[in-house]
């Protein structure tokens, strides 16, 4: 069956700290992965995608990047933490049927 | 570009029939999502529609016009746990899959 992981589960950063958050994809080939982060009480935001690996679709200019190392592995990335990157990051991966399939994400508070 | 819009909050009773609107601009999409998301969650799949007309999945269904640019998803005989946000997106052409989503429902069941 297919699974995705995605951790931590919560973390709390100071600012300028660095940042990497990871999520693997397991039971799939090649699948298309995503990085989505969620303000409190706001929609998804897309932050980056990827269709293969080395292959990256930067969707806002930020503070974070995103790397793709393996087929089945999808990093987010940040050198120095900004108190706006608080908030719940969600990695998913798209479905032969064309939906996503989310991590349980990752609750970033940056103090 | 898209831009997706859906009321910020609904309250129904418990027991009752809800229907959450989705109105959306856009140049062109595979298909339509509606995501459930509850408090402090990663987003569960709900339904999908490609063409247009009625899916109905037990007590959810949801409906696409493409021509009209609406959707809504219908919660039928609502329990205390379907309070939670209800997410509309839109899986743009040739844009490796990415979804599009709207800010997001808060429906509040009541008893």
């Amino acid at each position: 069956s297919q699974t995705i992981h995605q951790w931590p589960a919560t973390l709390v950063q100071p600012v300028g700290s660095p940042l990497s958050l990871e999520c693997t994809v397991e039971g799939t080939s090649n699948p298309n992965l995503y990085w989505y982060r969620q303000a409190a009480g706001r929609g998804l935001q897309l932050l980056f995608y990827s269709v293969g690996i080395g292959q990256i679709s930067s969707e806002v200019p930020q503070n974070l990047s995103a790397s793709r190392p393996q087929d089945r592995q999808f990093i987010l990335s940040s050198k120095k933490l900004l108190l706006s990157d608080s908030g719940f990051y969600l990695c998913a991966w798209s479905t032969t049927a064309g939906g996503y399939t989310f991590g349980s994400g990752t609750r970033l508070t940056v103090v | 570009g898209q831009n997706i819009d859906q009321p910020t909050e609904m309250t129904a009773t418990e027991g009752a029939i809800v229907q959450i609107n989705c109105t959306y601009q856009t140049s062109g999409f595979n298909g339509l999502f509606w995501y459930q998301q509850h408090a402090g969650e990663a987003p569960t799949f709900l339904s999908y529609n490609v063409l247009d007309g009625l899916e109905e999945k037990g007590r959810f269904s949801s409906f696409l016009s493409r021509s009209k640019g609406y959707s809504y998803l219908l919660l039928k005989e609502l329990q205390m746990k379907d309070s939670a946000s209800y997410l509309c997106a839109v899986s743009p052409y040739n844009q490796g899959g990415k979804l599009i989503f709207g800010q997001g429902t808060e429906l509040s069941v009541k008893p």
